[in-house]
């Protein structure tokens, strides 16, 4: 069974970069029909899409967070990354990892997902 | 973009009743659509996908339909366990969005 554990600090500074690590294990990230995605919930909010990344490495963010963002994939390790920079409150989320369907456009399974609080 | 809303924003039904979720989008989707169920403290899970199809394990209870920009999810009958969240997802072409959500609550 397929399943996603997202990790990294649970706290970090304003204008520092957040960085998080998906894990993935029951499964090949290495997969053509899936990628696999960065979703965050602001606390007490709804869902926003961060953005996605193929094995191969090809991309897709949300524009509205293009700039600060970088996704990664580690295929040896079986790992996928996010890294978002110069956050500031408006960045404290729980940030969750997904693996999205290119061929039916669903995400699933979800990580349990991981709050990641900005403050100094 | 294409722009995802939903209504009502909540509603209030009690174990039983037929409750039913609408979805817009901002443009045409074909059937490009997800629905998802979120409790609290928990990750979100999927529940019909491309706007019709259960995902498996899924109560058949739990229904979508529509296609195009006006999409459905329908519960027929209520039951305790499906008090929650719900929110929709386009996947017609990126970037992706969700929809605001819809909070179901005991009445």
């Amino acid at each position: 069974q397929l399943q996603l554990q997202e990790s990294g600090p649970g706290l970090v500074k304003p204008s520092e970069t957040l960085s998080l690590t998906c894990t993935v294990s029951g499964g090949s990230i290495s997969s053509s029909s899936y990628h696999w995605g960065w979703i965050r919930q602001p606390p007490g909010k709804g869902l926003e899409w961060i953005g996605n990344i193929y094995y191969s490495g090809t991309t897709y963010y949300n524009p509205s967070l293009k700039s600060r963002v970088t996704i990664s994939v580690d295929t040896s390790k079986n790992q996928f990354s996010l890294k978002l920079s110069s956050v500031t409150a408006a960045d404290t989320a729980v940030y969750y990892c997904a693996r999205y369907s290119t061929v039916t456009g669903w995400f699933d399974p979800w990580g349990q997902g991981t709050l990641v609080t900005v403050s100094s | 973009d294409i722009q995802m809303t939903q209504s009502p924003s909540s509603v209030s039904a009690s174990v039983g009743d037929r409750v039913t979720i609408t979805c817009r989008a901002s443009q045409g989707i074909a059937s490009w659509l997800a629905w998802y169920q979120q409790k609290p403290g928990k990750a979100p899970k999927l529940l019909i996908y491309t706007a019709s199809s259960l995902q498996s394990g899924v109560p058949s209870r739990f229904s979508g339909s529509g296609s195009g920009t006006d999409f459905t999810l329908t519960i027929s009958s209520l039951q305790p366990e499906d008090f929650a969240t719900y929110y929709c997802q386009h996947a017609n072409s990126f970037p992706l969005h969700f929809g605001p959500g819809t909070k179901v609550d005991i009445k």
